[in-house]
């Protein structure tokens, strides 16, 4: 896999219920990074977890960083309409001025 | 709060033609970043800009691209010879101080069209 996968490519839930997507990636990371995009917008930063974090939170998102198994997870809790996006991992380097994104997550919440 | 501004929303072009997208970053940001996004495809790295120099490019910032910081509030990025491929969204970014070690603001995007 590329760097960056997120999977599933498309969710869609019920609103009220969480959404979890998933990020794989290759290299040895300093960071992960969060992005949330609404359709034909910029990329909005929701959340970052260092290379010696194993968890982060931020209002209704969890955040896991697994650097054994090169992978993350993005959980929205209790999910409203507002948060149908395109959301996508990227990951910094070492040494590097450059983010690598990954290939994205599709969310669309029902009402 | 502060946003990163991006103008034109969407530019139009002729093959060959050149064309400058600009950017005006966050104030008192030092860091400055040009992505790109294809329709449907990964948002990619083009180059980052640091103390008035390239500080890293990827592959696609080819001799065809250039940026530049000409008055201390803007950052432009210039196409010299626009080809279909060039096709894409761009996205404009800036981080205050630690670079990819924080979070990156983006502006909305230019959405250039190559025909």
């Amino acid at each position: 896999s590329q760097q960056g996968e997120e999977d599933p490519q498309a969710l869609s839930i019920q609103e009220g219920e969480n959404a979890t997507m998933n990020c794989s990636y290759k290299t040895s990371i300093n960071n992960l990074q969060w992005y949330r995009q609404n359709s034909g917008r910029g990329l909005v930063h929701l959340i970052l977890i260092r290379s010696n974090e194993r968890e982060k939170h931020s209002g209704r998102l969890r955040v896991t960083l697994d650097t054994s198994k090169k992978s993350s997870s993005l959980l929205i809790t209790a999910s409203r309409a507002a948060d149908t996006a395109s959301y996508f991992c990227a990951t910094a380097d070492f040494g590097n001025e450059k983010l690598t994104f990954g290939t994205g997550t599709r969310l669309t919440i029902i009402p | 709060e502060p946003e990163v501004t991006q103008t034109p929303s969407h530019q139009v072009t002729q093959m060959g033609q050149e064309v400058i997208l600009r950017c005006v970053p966050i104030s008192n940001h030092l860091y400055f970043y040009w992505y790109r996004q294809i329709l449907g495809q990964k948002v990619e790295f083009l180059v980052s800009f640091y103390n008035n120099e390239i500080s890293e490019k990827s592959e696609i910032f080819d001799d065809q691209f250039s940026v530049e910081r000409p008055d201390g509030s803007n950052f432009t990025l210039k196409i010299r010879s626009t080809k279909l491929e060039d096709s894409a969204m761009y996205f404009c970014a800036s981080s205050p101080s630690g670079g990819t070690n924080e979070k990156l603001f983006f502006g909305s995007g230019t959405q250039l069209s190559v025909l």
